[in-house]
């Protein structure tokens, strides 16, 4: 079955680290998206990449930082420059053509920073 | 910037009922709203897009409005079931906007048995 796989599911690190979330898609989809989830918030774009080599910042790039060598993953280092990095993080991926085409997200990864 | 509001955290109905959740925006008008689901602890889940010259759309039990004049969406699902239970996620675009969707914080819907 095709889809995006996020990993781990949970992560726990001390403050002041640097942590790489990883999402594999086998879908062949050429865009990919970063998304952070807060309580009572939307989802917040954090990165996009709609072709290899290439990313673009979202909403609240601060403090992240992406890289997209291969068509199908797209890592999300969150560095000790995030103040506030324990948060839902999403990824997700569409084909890429036309701007209406629905997301297909991962099942996230929790990241608890203390 | 875009603003969207989705009309309560919460929502309880009786099995049965129909739910409806309300999505509003404000600003520039989309040109397309979709609707995901998210059960606790995963990802979104696509279910229905509707365009802005479209006034409805259905897809088995879920039937989402577009109303552009009162910068409103409406999502209904009739009959619902306890299986229903999940947060709805309302999300929209801004046709040239290079993607990026800007999603609403969500209705969490309980249907009681």
């Amino acid at each position: 079955d095709g889809g995006i796989t996020q990993s781990p599911k949970y992560l726990f690190r001390k403050e002041g680290q640097n942590v790489t979330l990883s999402c594999e898609q086998n879908l062949n989809h050429d865009a990919m998206y970063w998304y952070r989830q807060d309580p009572g918030q939307g989802l917040r774009l954090i990165y996009y990449s709609q072709i290899v080599n290439d990313f673009q910042k979202g909403d609240i790039a601060e403090g992240y930082s992406v890289s997209r060598e291969k068509k199908e993953s797209f890592p999300l280092t969150v560095t000790s420059a995030q103040k506030n990095p324990t948060a839902f993080y999403l990824c997700a991926s569409s084909p890429g053509q036309g701007d209406n085409s629905p997301l297909h997200f991962g099942n996230g990864t929790r990241l608890t920073v203390t | 910037s875009q603003k969207i509001e989705q009309n309560s955290e919460a929502l309880n109905i009786q099995e049965g009922k129909t739910a409806t959740l309300t999505c509003n925006y404000t600003n520039y008008s989309p040109a397309y709203l979709q609707w995901y689901r998210q059960d606790p602890g995963r990802g979104p889940v696509f279910l229905l897009l509707i365009r802005e010259n479209e006034k409805e759309k259905r897809k088995e039990r879920l039937k989402v409005t577009f109303d552009t004049t009162l910068k409103q969406s409406l999502f209904h699902i009739t009959a619902s079931q306890p299986a229903d239970s999940a947060t709805y996620l309302c999300a929209l675009i801004i046709s040239g906007s290079a993607r990026q969707l800007t999603f609403g914080s969500g209705t969490q819907l309980t249907v009681l048995p």
